[in-house]
């Protein structure tokens, strides 16, 4: 089951912040957060392991709540080089610690000066 | 350390034809996963390969198959080609923990 990210689109000024988030209807036991930017390869950004794990990259940071089956990614006082498609890839509890990630469609995030 | 590899990095082929992708992991890498990457159907799942074994599968026709050499190194094939199969195909390997690191991708058109 595809898990649901929104916004689908967002669109920034620099130096403002935004939120991601990636919902699911199945039980998780990791959330991956990835950014891709147009005609490159998605970039690893983040995993979350186990519920209410926070973690956090320069200015970017995420959270895990197993129990709603939900991630957050947030990007903070965003530069922008922030700009490009963020995917969050999931995986039950079933796939844990394989190569099996079950993608969302994306967020597609616009950082303008 | 050098980064994941795919080759061809283009391919065009035309339908009914069968084509073959290369995927080499980053060294020490045992597991490689492909994806199909398209504008409607996003990021999905296609297999992963294991130690030589396929560990996971998506939910992808019988046309789409793939194998691991014992150096991890992966190659994914597709038969019988069809329009819709036009798509960028990328590979992942990770170490543990299912964290990926993503190739450059094949993008493949079928005409």
């Amino acid at each position: 089951q595809q898990p649901v990210q929104s916004p689908q689109a967002v669109i920034l000024r620099e130096g403002e912040d935004a939120v991601i988030n990636c919902s699911s209807s199945k039980a998780l036991y990791s959330v991956h957060w990835y950014r891709q930017k147009h005609g490159e390869a998605p970039v690893f950004l983040m995993i979350l392991l186990k519920g209410g794990e926070q973690k956090g990259h320069d200015k970017i940071s995420a959270s895990f709540n197993e129990k709603k089956q939900q991630s957050s990614l947030y990007l903070t006082a965003s530069q922008l080089s922030y700009s490009g498609t963020y995917f969050c890839g999931t995986q039950p509890p079933l796939s844990s610690n394989t190569g099996k990630l079950i993608f969302g469609q994306g967020t597609t995030l616009q950082v303008k000066p | 350390k050098a980064g994941v590899t795919q080759t061809p990095r283009y391919l065009i082929k035309t339908r009914g034809q069968q084509v073959t992708l290369s995927c080499s992991p980053i060294s020490g890498h045992r597991s490689v996963s492909w994806y199909q990457q398209t504008p409607g159907q996003g990021l999905q799942f296609l297999f992963e390969y294991f130690s030589e074994t396929q560990r996971n599968k998506g939910n992808f026709p019988g046309r789409f198959s793939g194998r691991q050499f014992s150096n991890s190194r992966s190659e994914m094939n597709v038969s019988t080609l069809e329009l819709g199969d036009s798509a960028l195909y990328l590979c992942a390997s990770s170490l543990v923990n299912g964290e990926q690191y993503f190739g450059p991708g094949t993008r493949l058109t079928v005409t």
